[in-house]
């Protein structure tokens, strides 16, 4: 079963505009972690959070996790049409190194 | 570093033939993982090495699936007999300890 859940599944906006997607997990967690997918590519990793920090950024990225809620945001800033992407959010379940990867939300920035 | 390297990028065979697929992890790297990803399952991990030694291998399918890692430096996923439903992209990915994930380029295979 999946343990991390996006939302929404599929997001256009306009290049310059920011981007918001979220991840919901069911148990507790070391950190949750971020990746890109470009099409027909592997996955990139973008940004890890442990589950003591709140928020975190770098670069345009900004991600935010409410352990309280289990859940997590990345917000991309001022997106650019490079940015076009899946974007998955991935939890290990405490104790374990494995990663379990949510269904991904598929980004696309339109110029 | 050139990143973790699968070989081959392609691969189509035919029902009932054997597949083997290749990784080469990040040097230094102490996991490696792999995971088949579909459309209508997403990611899936199927099994993960630590140093080497197969740790979790709850996530392979059936018994047509096997595989290994001799060394640091090289694994293999094994698919015999391989069936259509085997068709997907399969991802060799390494990390060092608890970090990030290094994903390969993957392989898609096409099992006719």
């Amino acid at each position: 079963s999946q343990q991390g859940e996006e939302d929404p599944q599929a997001l256009s906006i306009q290049e310059g505009e920011n981007a918001t997607m979220n991840c919901s997990y069911k148990t507790s967690i070391n950190n949750l972690q971020w990746y890109r997918q470009n099409s027909g590519r592997g996955l990139v990793h973008l940004i890890l959070i442990r589950s003591n920090e709140r928020e975190k950024h770098s670069g345009r990225l900004r991600v935010t996790l409410d352990t309280s809620k289990k859940s997590s945001s990345l917000l991309i800033t001022a997106s650019r049409a490079a940015d076009t992407a899946s974007y998955f959010c991935a939890t290990d379940a405490a104790g374990a190194q494995k990663l379990v990867f949510g269904q991904g939300t598929r980004l696309t920035i339109n110029p | 570093d050139a990143g973790v390297i699968q070989s081959p990028r392609h691969e189509v065979t035919e029902m009932g033939q054997e597949v083997t697929l290749r990784c080469k992890p990040i040097s230094g790297h102490d996991y490696l993982f792999w995971y088949r990803q579909t459309m209508m399952r997403g990611l899936e991990l199927l099994i993960y090495f630590n140093n080497n030694v197969p740790i979790d291998d709850s996530g392979m399918p059936e018994d047509r699936f096997s595989a290994k890692m001799p060394n640091a430096s090289f694994s293999t996923l094994k698919i015999q007999p391989s069936e259509p439903r085997d068709s997907a992209v399969y991802f060799c990915a390494s990390s060092l300890g608890r970090g990030s994930q290094y994903f390969g380029p993957g392989t898609r295979l096409t099992v006719l």
